[in-house]
C-alpha cells in the first residue's frame, strides 16, 4: 500500500510569512501528486496537480514542487484565508488505490 | 457553474444499508469520471470509489470492496453509492467529486476538481 506522510502535522505561521509543507511517498509516484486545501466546515479544494501545476483560479502564491517520493507545497505570503488544512494525494497506482496524506494544519501564529 | 449536491445520509445501525445520491449540474455529467471520497469526523480524506463516464467500469477501495456499489444514471445526472453491511468505521462525511478529466479512465490519473458539500453517515447502535 502506498503511504503518504505529511509534515509537520501543524505549522504556525504569521500572516505575510512563507509556509512550506512537505509530503513524502513510501515509493515513487513520479509527478502524480496533487494538493488540496480544506477550510473548516468546507469541502476540499484542488490547488495543485501533476506536482506543480496550479488548478484553475488558484493564486500564484501557491506553488508545488518535487517528484518521485519528496514533494512540497509553498505558500509565498500567507493570507488570512490560507489558514486551513492541506492534504497531498497520490494517483500513481493501478488498479486505482488513491491515497491521501494525513494533512498539515496551517494555523495563525 | 458546477454543482454537486449529495443527499441520503443519516443514522443507521451496524449491518444495515443506506443509499447516497449526488445530483450534478452545470457540466456535461455523462462526459465525466466521478468519485466518492469520505472523511471520518476529525480525520483525513479517504478515497472510496470511482466510476467511468458510461458507468461500465468501477473500482473500490479495499475497505469497502464487496459492501459498497457505485452507480450512475446519466439521464438523471445523478451518482449513487449503495452501502450495505455498514460498520461503525464507515461513519464519515461522504463527498461526491468530479474527476478533473485530463486523463483516460484507464490511466488511473485521478484528481478531484469539484466537490459536493458532503452528507454525513453515522453508523451506530
Amino acid at each position: 500500500e502506498m503511504v503518504m506522510t505529511q509534515s509537520p502535522a501543524t505549522l504556525s505561521v504569521s500572516p505575510g510569512e512563507r509556509a512550506t509543507l512537505s509530503c513524502r511517498a513510501s515509493q515513487s509516484v513520479s509527478s502524480n501528486l496533487a494538493w488540496y486545501q480544506q477550510r473548516p466546515g468546507q469541502a476540499p479544494r484542488l490547488l495543485i496537480y501533476d506536482a506543480s501545476t496550479r488548478a484553475t483560479d488558484i493564486p500564484a502564491r501557491f506553488s508545488g514542487s518535487g517528484s518521485g517520493t519528496e514533494f512540497s507545497l509553498t505558500i509565498s505570503s500567507l493570507q488570512s484565508e490560507d489558514f486551513a488544512v492541506y492534504y497531498c494525494q497520490q494517483y500513481n497506482t493501478w488498479p486505482p488505490a488513491l491515497t491521501f496524506g494525513g494533512g498539515t494544519k496551517v494555523e495563525i501564529k | 457553474q458546477v454543482q454537486l449536491v449529495e443527499s441520503g445520509g443519516g443514522v443507521v445501525q451496524p449491518g444495515r444499508s443506506l443509499r447516497l445520491s449526488c445530483a450534478a449540474s452545470g457540466f456535461t455529467f455523462s462526459n465525466n469520471i466521478m468519485h466518492w471520497v469520505r472523511q471520518a469526523p476529525g480525520k483525513g480524506l479517504e478515497w472510496v470509489a470511482v466510476i467511468s463516464d458510461d458507468g461500465r467500469n468501477k473500482y473500490y477501495a479495499d475497505s469497502v470492496k464487496g459492501r459498497f456499489t457505485m452507480s450512475r444514471d446519466n439521464s438523471k445526472n445523478t451518482l449513487y453509492l449503495q452501502m450495505n453491511s455498514l460498520r461503525v468505521e464507515d461513519t464519515a462525511v461522504y463527498y461526491c467529486a468530479r474527476d478533473r478529466g485530463d486523463y483516460d479512465f484507464w490511466s488511473g490519473y485521478y484528481t478531484f476538481d469539484y466537490w459536493g458539500q458532503g452528507t454525513l453517515v453515522t453508523v451506530s447502535s
